[in-house]
């Protein structure tokens, strides 16, 4: 089955600093996301991205973060200047783009960052 | 009213045993309930959905029983096994567009040999 996929699966940056998570989601996808995992917690939407410009964002997602489909394949989240709290496990998914609130996701093995 | 919650929030159950897993609502707008797998180091991944127009889904040793007027949904997993070991999590569709989902808290399952 076809997989989306991360890189890289664990960064480690300094605070202020600014991080690029990548990901490459399955090649006839239409919809593409970022969800977060902060240790311990559940799993929460930051952003949806359709026809190269963001859908929904949500309180999460403030100025800090930006998205980008750079090229055909890759699905990037920029996170500017990073914060301790900002130490989650990163999460890239894409769906096929029905229409339906239904729509299933598939998502990364994700990428864990972590701000020091 | 956007929250699910889910219980418990582990769960240890032998071999050939049932897992049961709980979750609420309260936004009666809900309309999709799906209930995703995670394995240590992996995304979540779908196992099964339901939407509330039906009280049942089964899917092989996967069950989702769906109570509308309690606003409950649970997850039974028939005849556990070690390979069933994961985190289940609960989720509903925000009121958003597609792919905005609200994740329950998670609950870890044990099953043991």
């Amino acid at each position: 089955e076809p997989e989306v996929t991360q890189t890289p699966s664990h960064q480690v940056t300094q605070m202020g600093q600014e991080v690029i998570l990548r990901c490459v989601p399955i090649s006839n996808h239409l919809y593409f996301y970022w969800y977060r995992q902060i240790l311990g917690q559940k799993v929460e939407f930051l952003v949806s991205f359709y026809n190269n410009e963001i859908s929904e964002k949500s309180e999460i997602f403030d100025d800090q973060f930006s998205v980008e489909r750079p090229d055909g394949s890759n699905f990037t989240l920029k996170i500017r200047s990073t914060k301790l709290e900002d130490s989650a496990m990163y999460f890239c998914a894409s769906s096929r783009g029905t229409g339906h609130r239904d729509e299933k996701l598939f998502f990364g093995s994700g990428t864990q960052l972590s701000v020091l | 009213q956007q929250q699910v919650k889910q219980s418990p929030q582990s769960l240890i159950v032998q071999k050939g045993g049932i897992s049961i897993i709980n979750c609420a609502y309260e936004n009666t707008a809900f309309d999709y309930f799906p209930w995703y797998q995670q394995f240590p180091g992996k995304g979540p991944a779908l196992l099964i959905a339901i939407r509330p127009d039906v009280s049942e889904k089964k899917e092989g040793r996967f069950t989702i029983s769906f109570n509308k007027s309690a606003k409950q949904f649970s997850l039974h997993i028939m005849d556990s096994q070690p390979g069933d070991s994961a985190t289940y999590f609960c989720a509903a569709p925000s009121r958003g567009s597609q792919g905005n989902l609200i994740f329950g808290k998670g609950t870890k399952l044990s099953v043991k040999p």
